[in-house]
């Protein structure tokens, strides 16, 4: 079956615009998470849509902000671009089961770069 | 709050050597325990999984013993090959049913034939 896809690849920015990436989950999957990885900072979560709801946030400002739509599609943006926010956005999915250790699944990232 | 430590990296070891990669927690609760891998431009692929004290996960050829009495899982293979090297990241996960994991710093592993 179709692994996580997550749209566009790479993507190259100037400070003060803004990003959208795309995340479609593995099909039955419902829950979806967006984590940055940085060279300096690892791997940080930033938020988990269940339903179309946001179920957990990370610590990062309000410019990083996402949504599920009702397919379980996910999009995150983040406004007004700085140069830190250049990183490794990874989408990651999973039954999102209320109970037990859910497994999640990795695409293979959108890799943004501000300039 | 929650937090994985990971032994330093980089690790280089030749082909067929045994390897450790060391992973240590802090976390309230009874959390689940994850080491991940990632191949070069590529995401994180689940590796093994504990989800209590004194389970082994246990995946080709790597195993993870969860350790509550010493807040440890850490990762060993008998034989390593050229094939392992990449960057392993150790997790966990406190919060049932959740999908916010906390992971350790990574460990780049390069093995030489």
């Amino acid at each position: 079956k179709a692994g996580v896809t997550q749209t566009p690849r790479y993507l190259i920015k100037t400070r003060g615009q803004q990003v959208t990436l795309s995340c479609s989950p593995i099909s039955g999957h419902r829950s979806v998470s967006w984590y940055q990885q940085t060279p300096g900072q690892g791997l940080q979560f930033l938020f988990e849509y269940f339903s179309e709801t946001q179920r957990n946030k990370g610590n990062f400002p309000g410019r990083f902000s996402g949504r599920q739509f009702s397919n379980s599609r996910s999009e995150m943006n983040v406004s007004t671009l700085e140069l830190g926010d250049s990183a490794l956005y990874l989408c990651a999915s999973s039954l999102g089961r209320d109970s037990g250790a859910n497994v999640l699944t990795f695409g293979a990232g959108s890799r943004l770069t501000v300039l | 709050g929650n937090s994985v430590t990971q032994m330093e990296g980089p690790v280089t070891l030749s082909e067929e050597a045994f390897l450790t990669i060391n992973c240590t927690y802090t976390a309230t609760g009874y959390p689940s325990l994850f080491w991940y891998v990632q191949y070069p431009g590529e995401g994180l692929q689940l590796l093994l999984k504990a989800t209590k004290a004194d389970d082994k996960g246990s995946n080709k050829g790597f195993e993870a013993t969860y350790r509550k009495e010493t807040t440890s899982f850490h990762l060993e293979k008998g034989s390593v090959q050229v094939s392992d090297s990449a960057v392993y990241f150790c997790a966990l996960c406190s919060v049932e049913g959740a999908q916010k994991l906390v992971f350790g710093q990574g460990t780049r592993l390069t093995i030489n034939p």
